[in-house]
């Protein structure tokens, strides 16, 4: 089986300015893939990065980037200058083997005007 | 591309009455569907694994007689709340997976319904 952590349950971030979202994981597969899905008020999950574990560099996706560390089994998210619209539940993921998702518990992050 | 749709997005059914929510691959064929529950301000549950023409693969503590789950096509699975309780009151979300799609080991989630038991 496979774990996801996210330690940080709520957090919040000045308009424009940058914050980074932890994760850490646990798994034993060889091969695995690793997300970071959005949740804004309306509920629909969005993806927003994902990472191929064999793949050594990070993964960006515009304002979005992950510092992908697979030793220390960590897979943060960094948001660059960041917007109202990225007010959000963020949930970070992991999938391998089959394709079952290990979700985390979610961090609750509030961009502040 | 990669849409999943799914209704209603709410419904309000009486205590004891049963409810089915449809889910829909929109422009891929799901060969795995996936149930969600969530609760207020918590992470996304896994019910239940669905192959399309097979039984659904429960996860413990979900009640198979009570949450009947059906894949009959490659675009369409069914989640049917069975004599529902006010405590099945809940937002449920499906997601799908395609080995045809080239990246098998992601899901496309739907919009979630909110279900509410009276």
């Amino acid at each position: 089986a496979q774990t996801v952590t996210q330690s940080q349950p709520e957090m919040s971030v000045q308009e424009a300015e940058t914050v980074t979202l932890s994760c850490t994981y646990d798994t034993s597969e060889n091969n695995y893939y690793l997300f970071w899905y959005k949740q804004p008020p309306s509920r629909q999950m969005i993806l927003v990065i994902r990472q191929e574990a064999y793949k050594q560099q990070n993964a960006t996706e515009n304002r979005f980037s992950v510092n992908f560390q697979k030793a220390a089994k960590s897979f943060s998210l960094k948001i660059s200058d960041s917007q109202l619209g990225d007010t959000a539940m963020y949930f970070c993921a992991s999938s391998g083997g089959g394709n079952q998702f290990y979700f985390g518990t979610g961090t609750s992050l509030t961009v502040i005007p | 591309g990669a849409v999943v749709s799914q209704h209603p997005s709410r419904v309000i059914c009486k205590s004891g009455t049963s409810v089915k929510i449809e889910c829909r691959s929109l422009d891929f064929q799901a060969t795995t569907m996936f149930w969600y529950r969530q609760f207020p301000k918590q992470s996304l549950m896994l019910m239940a694994t669905s192959n399309e023409g097979s039984k659904a693969t429960y996860e413990q503590g979900v009640e198979k007689d009570k949450f009947l789950i059906n894949h009959a096509s490659l675009t369409l699975s069914t989640l049917t709340v069975t004599s529902a309780h006010p405590e099945d009151s809940s937002f449920y979300i499906c997601s799908a997976s395609s080995s045809g799609t080239g990246r098998s080991y992601e899901q496309y989630f739907g919009p979630g319904t909110r279900l509410t038991v009276t």
